[in-house]
């Protein structure tokens, strides 16, 4: 079955430091996307950045990069230069292609606290 | 606007009643999703369609849960016989329809049973 696990509840940077939020996944599945959301207070959540199992590279958007350790199964989540807008929670989620396609299997998350 | 919308964005009921919960996806979006997220947990799924037709709805809790599309658009989702335990945020999402495309989240409907 597929499974997401977000080890880190809370988490505190300080401002222009950069954070790595931890996501391991269990799947059977060897074709999956890997995908970070962030959740801020306002309850939205918005897409960050997307990982295909296939990729040969890291996936990178501004600030947000994903460390995607395949044989590890590990896609850890790497923001550079906090600001204090970057406080949230934040998601990793996993979608697979074969029966389970189409719905995502999301992590409890991790809350970000950016400190000034 | 361009986003997936949902309305209402707060609806309180009383145990017992009937509600429904309306999504309207991005434009051209053929896939549509529904979530239910409680406080402290990430989003989870409850079901899926993929134009008119529900794809995948094996996460519905049970068949107090209905959810619909009839035009491969807007999607409304239906509980009969409200209980305290169905309070939370419904998301609905929306993708161009591939197994892999990247969600888009509306805003949410808050959901409390009194």
């Amino acid at each position: 079955a597929q499974k997401i696990t977000q080890t880190q509840p809370g988490m505190f940077v300080q401002e222009k430091e950069a954070v790595t939020l931890d996501c391991t996944y269990d799947t059977s599945d060897p074709s999956y996307g890997l995908f970070w959301y962030k959740q801020p207070s306002s309850g939205e959540m918005i897409f960050l950045i997307y990982q295909g199992s296939y990729d040969q590279q890291n996936a990178t958007e501004g600030r947000y990069s994903l460390n995607f350790q395949k044989a590890r199964k590990s896609a850890n989540l790497v923001i550079s230069a906090s600001q204090l807008g970057d406080s949230a929670m934040y998601f990793c989620a996993m979608r697979e292609r074969g029966t389970n396609a189409g719905k995502s299997t999301f992590g409890d998350g991790t809350t970000l606290t950016v400190k000034p | 606007g361009a986003g997936v919308s949902q309305t209402p964005s707060n609806k309180v009921t009383e145990k017992g009643k009937y509600v429904e919960l309306r999504c309207d996806p991005i434009s051209g979006h053929t896939a549509l999703y529904w979530y239910r997220q409680s406080l402290g947990q990430g989003p989870e799924f409850l079901i899926y369609f993929q134009g008119t037709g529900a794809a995948d709805d094996s996460g519905l809790p049970n068949d107090r849960f209905f959810a619909v599309r009839p035009e491969g658009s807007v999607s409304t989702l239906k509980i009969q016989r409200t209980e305290r335990g169905d309070s939370a945020v419904y998301l609905c999402a929306s993708s161009r329809g591939g197994d892999t495309d990247t969600q888009y989240f509306g805003p949410g409907t808050r959901l409390t049973v009194l």
